[in-house]
């Protein structure tokens, strides 16, 4: 199976700081990627596919970006609502998640 | 309303057996792949199994082959797991999934998760 290893595992930014998630595939995945956020007893939501697509209805201050197997998610403009773990996700093969990443505000 | 509304679910002994269940609402159902993927407390996010959405492909995660089965019912728009010889590292919340696009494994709508718990 193919690894995912995000970094770092937990960060703590100030609102309005640009925030940067990376995420590290085992090996080359072209931009089979995609991002979730998720809060505290709440299920995962999808916020970017593909690598950088943003998915409908997520803020545009989120963006990602990467091919092969080097991948960020990056919130320009961190908001108190954006406090949640992410997870990295490779859709190339039998899926698997990064660890996540937990963002506090 | 697009969603997915779980059910199922407890406590369970080790050995023991659950089937969950998920229906769906607000899409054409057969036209998607949909995953079961699950959450140790405290822990991150585990594929587990995925049924095709055009014929009858299923995969699961080595952790449960041959212990879990999904099946699908697109008459009902019902997605289910049967959980067999279940073990303590099985507990977990359980999510059903469904694909963004077809068959692919980009998970775009979640249920609500609901926990397996397998304890004496």
């Amino acid at each position: 199976d193919i690894q995912m290893t995000q970094s770092p595992s937990s960060l703590s930014a100030s609102v309005g700081d640009r925030v940067t998630i990376t995420c590290r595939a085992s090996q080359g995945i072209s931009q089979y990627v995609n991002w979730y956020q998720q809060k505290p007893g709440k299920a995962p939501k999808l916020l970017i596919y593909a690598a950088f697509s943003l998915q409908t209805g997520v803020p545009s201050r989120f963006s990602g970006s990467g091919s092969g197997t080097d991948f960020t998610l990056t919130i320009s403009s961190l908001q108190p609502e954006d406090s949640a773990t992410y997870y990295c996700q490779q859709s190339y093969s039998t899926p698997t998640f990064g660890g996540g990443t937990k963002v506090e505000i | 309303e697009v969603q997915l509304l779980q059910s199922g679910g407890g406590l369970v002994q080790p050995g023991g057996s659950l089937r969950l269940s998920c229906a769906a609402s607000g899409f054409t159902f057969s036209s998607y792949a949909m995953s079961w993927v699950r959450q140790a407390p405290g822990k991150g996010l585990e594929w587990v199994s995925t049924f095709s959405g055009s014929g009858s492909s299923t995969y699961y995660a080595d952790s449960v082959k041959g212990r879990f089965t999904v099946s699908r019912d697109n008459s009902k728009n019902t997605l289910c797991l049967q959980m067999n010889s279940l073990r303590a590292e099985d507990t977990a919340v359980y999510y059903c999934v469904k694909s963004l696009v077809g068959e692919t494994t980009t998970f775009d709508l979640w249920g609500q998760g609901t926990m397996v718990t397998v304890s004496s």
